[in-house]
């Protein structure tokens, strides 16, 4: 299958500062990327959904300020955390699809375990 | 809330025996689509099946779509203690552009 690289996949950054996690399709041009957020023992929850070229559509109760994502190219999505703070520690996961109408599979990372102290 | 619902939850069987996992949801769809989650890492896609298919076999996997119920199920046959994970449902609703997720069950396969 495709492979789509996330990285880093962890870091630790102090509170107040901002993070930047790059998801890449390598293989393959991605139209559409996804970023999920998953809490220890639970599902992914779609946090937005970015076309390449446009803004990206967050999903009800996702902050777009602090949560910044940017899909500049077909293979290149960039999710920062903005003055993050200890409750943005989670894990984040992003994943890739050839076409917005999913009707193939979708390609995930390996997900970038955010920590904030 | 985005997401449909999974169960069991938990799951805990002996290495052999299989493996039954059901999910609902609560939109109409174009595709269901299931995913294994490894402990801490990325998903992998097992299998696809779209709403005008009903069952679909891949290997030791068997998923069946009842879009009448908007229900669907996973069964892994023969179990092997690496299908321990954490198994998720995860829909593409009739006009695209989402892929929204189960809550998951967690499945232990005992040596």
């Amino acid at each position: 299958g495709a492979v789509v690289s996330q990285h880093p996949s962890r870091v630790i950054c102090k509170s107040g500062t901002s993070v930047k996690i790059e998801c890449r399709s390598l293989d393959f041009q991605a139209t559409t990327m996804f970023w999920y957020r998953q809490f220890p023992k639970q599902s992914l929850m779609l946090m937005a959904t970015s076309n390449e070229g446009s803004k990206a559509t967050y999903e009800q109760g996702v902050e777009k300020d602090k949560f910044l994502i940017n899909h500049a190219s077909l293979t290149l999505s960039t999710l920062t955390v903005t003055s993050a703070h200890p409750e943005d520690s989670s894990f984040y996961i992003c994943s890739a699809s050839r076409g917005w109408q999913l009707n193939t599979e979708a390609f995930f990372g390996q997900g970038t375990r955010l920590t904030v102290v | 809330s985005q997401q449909g619902e999974e169960d069991p939850q938990a799951l805990s069987i002996q290495e052999g025996e299989n493996a039954t996992m059901n999910c609902s949801y609560k939109t109409s769809i174009n595709n269901l689509q299931w995913y294994r989650q490894n402990s801490g890492r990325g998903l992998v896609h097992l299998i696809l099946i779209r709403s005008n298919e009903r069952e679909k076999h891949s290997g030791r996997l068997r998923v069946t779509l009842d879009t009448s119920k908007k229900s669907s199920s996973l069964l892994i046959t023969a179990s092997r203690a690496a299908d321990t994970a954490s198994y998720f449902c995860a829909t593409v609703p009739s006009q695209g552009g989402k892929l929204i997720f189960g809550q998951g069950t967690e499945l232990s396969v005992k040596p």
